[in-house]
């Protein structure tokens, strides 16, 4: 059972949108900053958000991270195949003194 | 460019144990933490720990406590993370991590840079 709570599956047409919640409490998400990681089948994770909303360099803007309160989220907009992935969410939660991950989203591009 | 190698995959024997080494270069290795997380077959991401490849210190998740040893050989700008008395569970993908952390690297920063992988197999 992890600590942060995602959906385990989303899915959307090519094109479209689709939002990833990442849920938690004020001993992670709520004081910390969030940041988000795209797995693609057979490869190691990849940072695509960082400090709750903010793009590495590379990443298109069609990603966006947003936060509130003990709540994150990752938006995927214009939808491609290539988007088919793992997405994990994860922060340093006060309370364990760990780092902590979602369980991961699988999203599926119909 | 940054680049975190990691070495082959592992097959090991329950109780025994693994060492696992993540070379780095295209960075000065010294100024950024090192994290290790793992993948069991078909689950999410675990967090074990870190090195701070400065210092040599560590803070491990408490799971790993007392099971885990992470070290690291500045010369060679390369981190260690050893596991011991492996189980059948501990059969997994170790990635290690780079954190960059503008501040606070105790418990701050985030993964921008991760090495391929490693799948350690523990079986009798």
């Amino acid at each position: 059972q992890s600590v942060l709570t995602q959906p385990p599956s989303v899915s959307a047409a090519p094109g479209q949108k689709v939002t990833i919640s990442c849920s938690g409490s004020s001993s992670n998400i709520g004081n910390n900053y969030v940041s988000w990681y795209q797995q693609l089948p057979g490869t190691a994770p990849k940072l695509l958000i960082y400090d709750n909303n903010k793009r590495p360099s590379g990443i298109p803007d069609r990603f966006s991270g947003s936060k509130s309160g003990t709540s994150a989220t990752l938006g995927i907009t214009g939808l491609q195949t290539g988007d088919e992935a793992d997405y994990y969410c994860g922060t340093w939660d006060s309370s364990l003194s760990a780092r902590v991950f979602g369980g991961g989203t699988k999203l599926t591009v119909l | 460019q940054v680049q975190l190698v990691q070495s082959g995959a592992e097959v090991k024997k329950p109780g025994a144990s693994v060492k696992v080494s993540c070379k780095a270069s295209g960075y000065t290795f010294t100024g950024y933490y090192m994290h290790w997380v793992r993948q069991a077959p078909g689950q999410g991401l675990e967090w074990m720990g870190w090195i701070n490849p400065n210092s040599g210190g560590t803070n491990y998740a408490q799971k790993f406590q007392g099971w885990v040893t992470m070290t690291r050989d500045t010369s060679i700008s390369t981190a260690y993370m050893e596991l011991s008395r492996l189980r059948s569970d501990d059969t997994a993908v170790y990635y290690c991590a780079r954190a960059y952390c503008g501040g606070d690297c105790y418990s701050g920063g985030y993964f921008d840079y991760w090495g391929q992988g490693t799948l350690v197999t523990v079986s009798s």
